[in-house]
């Protein structure tokens, strides 16, 4: 059991718009910013999303984050099919002194 | 061009210690917070533990409390994970990743990780 809860699936047609959700706490994400990480099958993760909305050099921008209150979405708009991978969130916790990620979510690209 | 290379992963029997590596290059190692997740075979990531710059400071999952020591040799530009009492629930895939920050940040570069097989 995760301390973040996402949906573990999504899925969406090419050029459609996704939106994948995280849920924590005020101990979490309530009081912390979030970071999101992308996993294409078989790789390492790679950053995606960090400090709730900022983009890293070279992550295009149909990627993008929000944040509000103790829960945070990544949407993806104009859906491609390399996008289809696992997508984690993540975050710090004072509660636990530690780092905390979301259990994940798979997207399908139909 | 940042670069983290892990190492030190293999079968181990269970009640067994194994000690990984990560070798960095790119960057002024010694600069940045270091840290480990792993992720066991089919499931999510789990962070495991994570020290700052110069060793000062150490956090370690509740999961692996007491039986894994992280550390790191700031003029080999490596960071260690020593792993001892290990259990079956332990075999996963170690990533090592430079944290922007101890407690805050991000996790910005990840190596490609090492495989640990815990089995009799």
């Amino acid at each position: 059991q995760s301390v973040l809860t996402q949906p573990p699936s999504a899925s969406g047609t090419p050029g459609q718009r996704v939106t994948i959700s995280c849920s924590g706490s005020s101990s979490n994400i309530g009081s912390n910013t979030v970071n999101w990480y992308q996993q294409l099958p078989g790789t390492a993760p790679k950053l995606l999303i960090y400090s709730n909305n900022q983009r890293p050099s070279g992550v295009p921008d149909r990627f993008s984050g929000s944040k509000s209150g103790t829960s945070a979405s990544l949407a993806i708009s104009g859906l491609q099919s390399e996008d289809e991978a696992d997508y984690y969130c993540a975050t710090w916790d004072d509660s636990l002194s530690g780092w905390v990620f979301g259990g994940g979510t798979k997207l399908t690209v139909l | 061009e940042v670069q983290l290379v892990e190492s030190g992963g293999g079968l181990v029997q269970p009640g067994g210690s194994l000690r990984l590596s990560c070798a960095a290059s790119g960057f002024t190692f010694s600069s940045y917070a270091m840290h480990w997740v792993r992720q066991a075979p089919g499931k999510g990531l789990e962070y495991v533990s994570g020290i700052s710059t110069n060793g000062g400071n150490t956090y370690y999952a509740n999961s692996v409390k007491g039986r894994i020591t992280i550390s790191r040799d700031n003029s080999k530009n490596t960071l260690y994970l020593q792993m001892g009492s290990l259990r079956a629930e332990d075999m996963a895939v170690y990533y090592c990743a430079r944290g922007t920050d101890m407690v805050h940040g991000r996790f910005d570069y990840w190596g490609q990780g090492t495989l640990v097989t815990v089995s009799s």
